[in-house]
């Protein structure tokens, strides 16, 4: 069954921390995507990494990197030096791309980053 | 940039009104979606289209109706309003059918059943 876990539901942190964002999947497929979104407070989800099951190369943009191991099914992002404006709710997303199906994304229950000063 | 465009953005209704959630992208996009969030939880798939006139059933359709006429636009009706769709719902539109695109998002409409 799918199925996305993200344990953390909530993280406080003070700025310039570094903070790492945890999530585990369940697939049967061996081709699928992850996905990670952000949600701030002003409520729009924002689209900040795909990607796919082949390739499982470590990715970073900026202060952002995320960490994708298939032998333990996770996908974690981390963001160094944390900021006040990474205040949001993080999502990670898997989708399958089994034959004749969509982009259904299948969600995790998110995580909540607050950034203090 | 238009993207997903979704009204209205908030929305009282008491129990037993219908209504119509609209949403439109103008990015060409074949692929169209409509997701419930919530408090304290993801995303959950109510419908989605693969193309005009193409519709089929998420994870949580009961209560819901949906059609799609147009490529641009993608509406999702509620017939009867019961309390438990009280929710934060979410339009999204990709280009891939492939799962290797990322889905945009709208704004959401937030609706309370009253």
């Amino acid at each position: 069954a799918q199925k996305v876990t993200q344990a953390q539901t909530e993280i406080s942190v003070v700025e310039k921390e570094d903070v790492t964002l945890d999530c585990v999947y369940e697939t049967r497929d061996t081709t699928y995507y992850l996905f990670w979104y952000k949600q701030p407070p002003s409520g729009e989800l924002v689209f900040l990494i795909r990607r796919n099951s082949f390739d499982e190369q470590n990715e970073i943009s900026g202060r952002y990197s995320w960490n994708f191991q298939k032998s333990t099914s996770s996908f974690n992002f981390t963001i160094t030096a944390s900021q006040v404006v990474d205040s949001a709710v993080y999502f990670c997303a898997l989708s399958e791309a089994r034959s004749g199906n969509t982009d259904k994304l299948i969600f995790g229950t998110g995580t909540r980053l607050q950034v203090f000063p | 940039n238009a993207g997903v465009t979704q009204t209205p953005k908030f929305r009282i209704l008491k129990i037993g009104q219908s209504m119509t959630l609209q949403c439109a992208q103008d990015m060409n996009h074949n692929y169209m979606y409509w997701y419930r969030q919530d408090p304290g939880m993801g995303l959950k798939l109510i419908y989605y289209s693969v193309g005009a006139g193409i519709t089929d059933k998420g994870e949580v359709p009961n209560g819901y109706n949906v059609s799609r006429s147009t490529t641009e636009d993608f509406p999702l009706r509620l017939e009867l309003a019961a309390p438990s769709q009280t929710s934060v719902y979410f339009c999204a539109s990709s280009y891939s059918i492939r799962a290797n695109q990322p889905q945009h998002f709208g704004d959401g409409t937030r609706l309370s059943i009253l």
